[in-house]
């Protein structure tokens, strides 16, 4: 059972180049997240699905989309990076989505750099 | 606005009891989660309040204050490997988590 999966583990990326994150879930939770973590600040929502074929904007979602064509994959697209887009993101899955102990479960993270 | 405030870092000593508060104002509240996040790592959740009150569980215990958007994680008989960053965070009226930015809880021999 592997729970959360993200790729790349890490990756170095030029600004301006296009990149989508991995994230693939085998728990059938029907919620899934993408957050970013800075160095002093808490998790920042970047989008959110609470069900498959429904997305959500998060505290910071310019510059990232997402889609959410079935249950077990929730991919986050940069566009065009920015060197502000440096950071940890982290992918999570929850069962509930809307209500109830909204109890998440974090993949093992993507480190991005852009130059 | 919204708002978690936890401190940014404690140190305590093996063996011993360790409190970590958190603070919070929020539009909406449906319940409280302690996550543990060692460096490097994911976050793993430790605890969940909805409820005023003390829920025990093994070394971890987590109190709520509902009336003064107020909870703490107790961490008894310390050990090295609860060295890390614990992160407090409150699920609002929108169903989704408002973060503290994490205590980093240093424990020394």
């Amino acid at each position: 059972i592997a729970g959360i999966t993200q790729a790349p583990t890490s990756q170095i990326l030029a600004a301006g180049r296009r990149m989508t994150l991995r994230c693939t879930q085998d728990m059938r939770h029907n919620a899934m997240y993408w957050y970013r973590q800075d160095l002093g600040l808490g998790l920042r929502l970047i989008h959110y699905s609470n069900t498959a074929g429904t997305t959500g904007k998060g505290e910071v979602p310019d510059g990232y989309s997402v889609s959410r064509a079935n249950t077990d994959d929730f991919p986050l697209t940069l566009a065009s990076a920015v060197p502000s887009q440096t950071s940890v993101y982290f992918c999570a899955s929850s069962e509930a989505g809307l209500a109830g102990s909204n109890e998440q479960f974090f993949g093992p993270g993507t480190r991005l750099t852009v130059l | 606005g919204q708002n978690i405030d936890q401190p940014t870092e404690m140190t305590a000593t093996e063996g011993a009891i360790v409190q970590i508060n958190c603070t919070y104002q929020t539009s909406g509240f449906n319940g409280l989660f302690w996550y543990q996040q060692h460096a490097g790592e994911a976050p793993t959740f430790l605890s969940y309040n909805v409820l005023d009150g003390l829920e025990e569980k093994g070394r971890f215990s987590s109190f709520l204050s509902r009336s003064k958007g107020y909870s703490y994680l107790l961490l008894k008989e310390l050990q090295m490997k609860d060295s890390a960053s614990y992160l407090c965070a409150v699920e609002d009226s929108n169903y989704q988590l408002i973060w503290g930015a994490g205590t980093k809880l240093i424990i020394k021999p």
